[in-house]
């Protein structure tokens, strides 16, 4: 099976711009978590989604949002970027999610720098 | 309190001697309990899962939980150089909604 992909690997966008990152699960894997991975703060979890439908939310912002398509395919948006927004942002997928004992696979991330 | 806590480190052990990593968890709730391996500049992967009280043994990775003392370690035996990672620990919890809550890692060098 194909593992979680990501794209696009690298962005590099400026102060009060918007993105939007894309991520593509497992084959099968109906549950997809997002998470943003800084120096600082370790890995904290943003939101998942399953079956289209937002399951669970961190404690971020509004500036964060994301959705779900019938195929799995999750992305994520992120608006009116700050400096501190700067973060390797991390997708994973498991088969139902972690209001079970999934495994979570993660894909390889996509690197934002805020200028 | 963080949710769940490890020892930054950095841990550095000699190759071929046993590392231990330690991790404590705040939800007493918590049934699911993961250990990942992040390369620098990579994404976390899967190294072990347990969910039950005891230990459990792959290849040269042991997880160790006791529910009672909301503690997850991970042993690893016969460190190799290549074991030099961030190891982090995951539990996924139930309150204020079901999500996975990452400590922030433990860094790992294996000396040769």
């Amino acid at each position: 099976k194909a593992g979680v992909t990501q794209t696009p690997r690298y962005l590099i966008k400026t102060r009060g711009q918007q993105v939007t990152l894309s991520c593509s699960p497992i084959s099968g894997h109906r549950s997809v978590s997002w998470y943003q991975q800084t120096p600082g703060q370790g890995l904290q979890f943003l939101f998942e989604y399953f079956s289209e439908t937002q399951r669970n939310k961190g404690n971020f912002p509004g500036r964060f949002s994301g959705r779900q398509f019938s195929n799995s395919r999750s992305e994520m948006n992120v608006s009116t970027l700050e400096l501190g927004d700067s973060a390797l942002y991390l997708c994973a997928s498991s088969p139902l999610g972690v209001t079970s004992t999934d495994t979570q696979y993660f894909g390889p991330g996509t690197r934002l720098t805020v200028l | 309190q963080k949710e769940v806590e490890q020892n930054s480190g950095p841990l550095s052990v000699p190759e071929g001697a046993i590392a231990s990593l330690n991790c404590t968890y705040s939800d007493r709730g918590s049934q699911s309990f993961f250990w990942y391996r992040q390369y620098s500049g990579k994404s976390p992967e899967l190294i072990m899962s347990i969910y039950s009280n005891g230990d459990k043994e792959d290849g040269r990775f042991t997880a160790q939980l006791n529910k009672a003392s909301q503690y997850v370690s991970l042993l690893i035996r016969d460190s190799q150089p290549s074991d030099s990672a961030t190891y982090l620990c995951a539990v996924n919890s139930n309150t204020g909604g079901f999500k996975t809550i990452f400590g922030a890692g433990t860094r790992l060098f294996v000396k040769a």
